[in-house]
């Protein structure tokens, strides 16, 4: 099955820096990368996705891109603010046309603190 | 829309019992309910993955006589936790893939359980 590894396990960064999370994923056949923020004791969040038709998406303070090739994706978080604080997980899935299941594969997440 | 509950919301129980978890899709038809379970500072760990109808597909390792997975509707699974013993104890979320959505390969959670047993 798929294998989902997520670094650095701990991210600490200054309020305004940028904060990068990388993930890499082993089955070729992945096209879907979703990216979720949980605080605790709550839901995980979707924030940004990523499919595997393109590179790179946008939304606002928060990028995803992703290299099919060397099977790795990246979260990157721009002017980072302290409310940014919370777990980040990555995930890979198989998804579309004639896909029953689309389980997610999750990484084990980046605890991300943005210091005021 | 896209919408997913999960009740209740908390419970504490005692050794021995039994606790079931309900997952409703509020606005959307469910073809595919997923739960998951995730312990302190830990991911999510997937559980299983039922579609309506038919029997729920469990992932190594978990018990499925211990954990009933019934998912009989197009919008209601369940949950339940038979003979819980304190190593239960632990958040479980529900996840829920639907028809009829614009994003029908999205997942979308619901808020999670957090299960006590004493």
């Amino acid at each position: 099955g798929e294998n989902v590894e997520q670094h650095p396990s701990t991210l600490s960064v200054q309020e305004g820096d940028s904060a990068v999370i990388k993930c890499t994923y082993s089955d070729s056949a992945s096209n879907y990368f979703p990216w979720y923020k949980q605080e605790l004791g709550k839901r995980p969040q979707l924030i940004i996705d990523i499919r595997s038709n393109v590179g790179e998406k946008k939304d606002q303070r928060i990028a995803v891109t992703l290299n099919k090739t060397a099977k790795h994706f990246s979260l990157h978080i721009t002017e980072t603010q302290p409310e940014d604080s919370a777990v980040y997980f990555c995930a890979a899935s198989t998804s579309g046309r004639g896909s029953t299941l689309g389980r997610l594969y999750f990484g084990r997440g980046t605890q991300l603190t943005v210091w005021p | 829309g896209a919408v997913v509950s999960q009740h209740p919301s908390w419970v504490i129980c005692k050794s021995g019992t039994s606790v079931k978890i309900e997952c409703r899709s509020l606005d959307f038809q469910a073809t595919t309910m997923f739960w998951y379970r995730q312990f302190p500072k830990q991911s999510l760990m997937l559980m299983a993955t039922s579609n309506e109808g038919s029997k729920a597909t469990y992932e190594q390792g978990v018990e499925k006589d211990k954990f009933l997975i019934n998912h009989a509707s197009l919008t209601l699974s369940t949950l339940t936790v038979t003979s819980a013993h304190p190593e239960d104890s632990s958040f479980y979320i529900c996840s829920a893939r639907g028809i009829g959505l614009a994003r029908n390969y999205e997942q979308y959670f619901g808020p999670g359980t957090r299960l006590t047993v004493t």
